[in-house]
């Protein structure tokens, strides 16, 4: 079945820092990837999206390449602020199974001013 | 648009007692999914409608579980007789009906089983 894995957390940096959070997959078909955010207190929510190999989806900042031949979909952020602290999603939905989606662990980043 | 509203965010009951969540998805939505989230983990499929019609249920939904979507609108989860390992935070979220099924997500509904 389909599967996704994150590097484990957490993660804390100090503000200004790059972020990366690695993110694989296995999935039978042709998924379309996310990555979901939860901040303190909050429900998850869409942070950005990619729907085919190559392509880059990117929302606040941060940017994820979907690589179809390393079956991976790293967040990056160039410069994290206080504000970017939260819980990290990676997931897959798959329009052949349901369109329900798998999700990675999250990882948990902290930043620090 | 309001977003998805789950009601109650809290519930706690003592072992043995049955629960229902409700779900109200965004208007527009035809799929309804209903997630579980233990510490520490990520959201786990539980089942899913489009429309009222249940597609898809987990093996995860044990029997002591039932969810309804009537007239496709608002949804309920039904735990019957609780078990102390049923508590989590349980997730409604709805998707459009086309493109990759982002989905959308309520602010969750929290059972603790005493």
């Amino acid at each position: 079945g389909d599967s996704v894995t994150q590097m484990e957390g957490p993660v804390t940096l100090s503000e200004e820092a790059f972020l990366t959070i690695n993110c694989t997959y296995t999935a039978t078909g042709y998924p379309s990837l996310f990555w979901y955010v939860q901040y303190p207190g909050e429900g998850l929510q869409l942070l950005l999206k990619a729907t085919k190999a190559d392509d880059k989806g990117s929302n606040k900042g941060f940017e994820a390449t979907y690589r179809k031949e390393t079956t991976s979909f790293h967040l990056e952020k160039g410069s994290v602020q206080v504000s970017d602290s939260a819980v990290y999603f990676c997931a897959l939905s798959d329009v052949t199974n349901a369109g329900k989606s798998t999700f990675g662990d999250g990882t948990t980043l902290t930043v620090k001013p | 648009d309001t977003g998805v509203s789950q009601n109650p965010r809290h519930k706690i009951t003592k072992r043995g007692q049955n629960v229902t969540f409700r779900c109200d998805p965004i208007s527009e939505h035809n799929r309804l999914y209903w997630y579980r989230q233990t510490l520490g983990q990520g959201p786990e499929f539980l089942t899913y409608f489009q429309n009222e019609a249940q597609l898809e249920k987990s093996r995860l939904l044990s029997d002591r579980f039932s969810a309804e979507r009537p007239k496709g609108s608002f949804s309920t989860l039904e735990i019957q007789r609780t078990e102390q390992g049923d508590s989590a935070m349980y997730l409604c979220a709805s998707s459009p009906n086309q493109g990759p099924f982002e989905q959308y997500f309520g602010p969750g509904t929290r059972l603790t089983v005493t």
